[in-house]
C-alpha cells in the first residue's frame, strides 16, 4: 500500500525559480524522507525529517513537516537544469526499517 | 562511498524461465530490500531482510522468492517467470533499524517476452 501521496505530479519550471513538492501520507511515522531519481538510474537519498522535527535545510533543500496534518514539503530552491529528476517521499513506519514510497514528482528544470 | 551493485543493467527472458537477480552491498548493511518500479505506480516493495538468512514479505511478493546466505549479497528469484513481471527492478541497503537511509543500487530493467 503506498504511504506518500506527491503532489503534483509533474512540475515544469524556469531554471532559477523555486520548486515546491508536496507529499501527503496516510499513518503515523518515525520518519519522512524524500528521494531523488534521475531517469532510468536508482534512488538517490536527499534530506530526512524526524516526525518530532518541523523543519530542515540541506544546502538548497528544505523540508517542512506536519503531523497533524500527514503532510510534507520539499523546498528546492534557485532550482538548475541538473534538478530535473523524478522526486518520492517515503514514510518509515514503525520501528523497523521498512519504508514505504509515493509515486514520485516528475520535475523538469527548463534552461 | 557506499556502494549497492546488481549484475545486470538490461536484461531479457522468456515466460517460464527462472531468474536470478543479484545485489550486492559492500557497506556491512544488516537491511537489504528489493523493489519493483512501475510507471504511475511508483516503487513497491517485494521482499526484504534484516539478516542473513532472514526474510520478510514486503507489498508484492507473489511470484518471487528471496534469498540471503551472505551479509552483502541478496538475491531476488523469478521461479517462472510471466510477462507481467517486466519492470524495472531496484535493490538497497540500509544499516541497523530505524530511522537512517536506503542506498539504491542502479536498478535493473527485465523484459519478459
Amino acid at each position: 500500500s503506498q504511504q506518500g501521496e506527491e503532489d503534483p505530479q509533474a512540475l515544469s519550471i524556469q531554471e532559477g525559480e523555486n520548486a515546491t513538492m508536496n507529499c501527503s501520507y496516510k499513518t503515523s511515522i518515525n520518519n519522512l524522507q524524500w528521494y531523488r531519481q534521475n531517469s532510468g538510474r536508482g534512488l538517490v537519498h536527499l534530506i530526512l525529517i524526524r516526525s518530532n522535527e518541523r523543519e530542515k535545510h540541506s544546502g538548497r533543500l528544505r523540508v517542512t513537516l506536519d503531523t497533524s496534518k500527514k503532510s510534507s514539503s520539499l523546498l528546492i530552491t534557485a532550482s538548475r537544469a541538473a534538478d530535473t529528476a523524478s522526486y518520492f517521499c517515503a514514510g518509515l513506519l514503525g520501528a523497523n526499517s521498512k519504508l514505504t514510497f509515493g509515486k514520485g514528482i516528475t520535475l523538469s528544470v527548463r534552461p | 562511498d557506499v556502494k549497492v551493485t546488481q549484475s545486470s543493467r538490461y536484461l531479457v527472458k522468456r515466460t517460464g524461465e527462472k531468474v536470478f537477480l543479484e545485489c550486492v552491498q559492500d557497506m556491512d548493511h544488516e537491511n537489504m530490500f528489493w523493489y519493483r518500479q512501475d510507471p504511475g505506480l511508483g516503487l513497491r516493495l517485494i521482499y526484504f531482510s534484516y539478516d542473513v538468512k532472514m526474510k520478510e514479505k514486503g507489498d508484492i511478493p507473489e511470484g518471487y522468492s528471496v534469498s540471503r546466505e551472505k551479509k552483502e549479497r541478496f538475491s531476488l528469484i523469478l521461479e517462472s517467470a510471466s510477462t507481467n513481471q517486466t519492470s524495472m527492478y531496484l535493490c538497497a541497503s540500509s544499516f541497523g533499524l530505524g530511522t537512517l537511509e536506503q542506498y539504491f543500487g542502479p536498478g535493473t530493467r527485465l523484459t519478459v517476452t
